[in-house]
């Protein structure tokens, strides 16, 4: 039973546009909530997390948007550019547990010049 | 965060053949876990290496198969037997950070192909 649903699958924009990425989740018992991103060969690389006491983070580019009541949070990216491109994970995992990551099935984004 | 070094960075090798796969961090780190990645897919977590214990498998993975040690706070070997062209993916160490407990770092992964 897949516990993080991710979409969508892949995505294409325009340089300097703002790609969305979609995660939901099933287990309320979940309360922490990073993002992956991973360049081809490489291994993932922690972007940002959330817990959800907070409902929005700001790292740079990257911002972190959470929603507790819907169970579903995403990664909104500023101004994007062509080494953005790469698969974005969402993952989840409940901090009083075994520190188990639960991954979403990744996003393919391509940022065009 | 922690350094994560694996080796080898890839490999091709024959079906009925093993192959062991190092991690070394080059601080101690509290959790080590491995992670297989098949082609074009996400991350499903193999076992969760324990020092000094026995590692913890998920479902769907077995020791006989995966055997796992971790001698010390700092290496991990994941062994892949009696190889097959179904265990061709990238497997990933991932260590706890050191700042936070929370926070997860990933090796660069070891490509494995079985012909």
């Amino acid at each position: 039973q897949q516990q993080v649903k991710q979409s969508p699958q892949s995505l294409i924009v325009q340089k300097g546009g703002i790609p969305i990425i979609n995660c939901a989740y099933e287990n309320t018992a979940f309360d922490y909530f990073p993002w992956y991103q991973q360049f081809p060969g490489k291994g993932p690389a922690l972007l940002i997390a959330i817990r959800p006491d907070v409902s929005e983070k700001k790292e740079g580019r990257f911002t972190i948007s959470f929603n507790k009541s819907a169970k579903q949070f995403s990664l909104h990216i500023m101004d994007s550019q062509p080494g953005d491109s790469a698969t974005y994970f969402c993952a989840a995992k409940w901090m009083g547990g075994s520190e188990k990551l639960v991954f979403g099935k990744g996003t393919k984004l391509t940022v065009n010049p | 965060s922690a350094v994560i070094s694996q080796k080898p960075s890839r490999d091709i090798c024959q079906r009925g053949t093993s192959l062991t796969i190092q991690c070394q961090v080059d601080s101690q780190v509290t959790m080590m876990f491995w992670y297989r990645q098949q082609p074009g897919q996400s991350l499903t977590l193999i076992a969760t290496a324990n020092q000094g214990s026995e590692a913890t498998y998920e479902s769907g993975f077995v020791i006989d198969k995966f055997p796992i040690s971790r001698p010390n706070l700092t290496f991990s070997t994941l062994t892949v037997s009696n190889m097959s062209p179904e265990d061709s993916s990238i497997y990933l160490c991932s260590v706890t950070g050191t700042r936070s407990y929370n926070e997860q770092f990933f090796g660069p992964g070891t490509r494995l192909t079985v012909l």
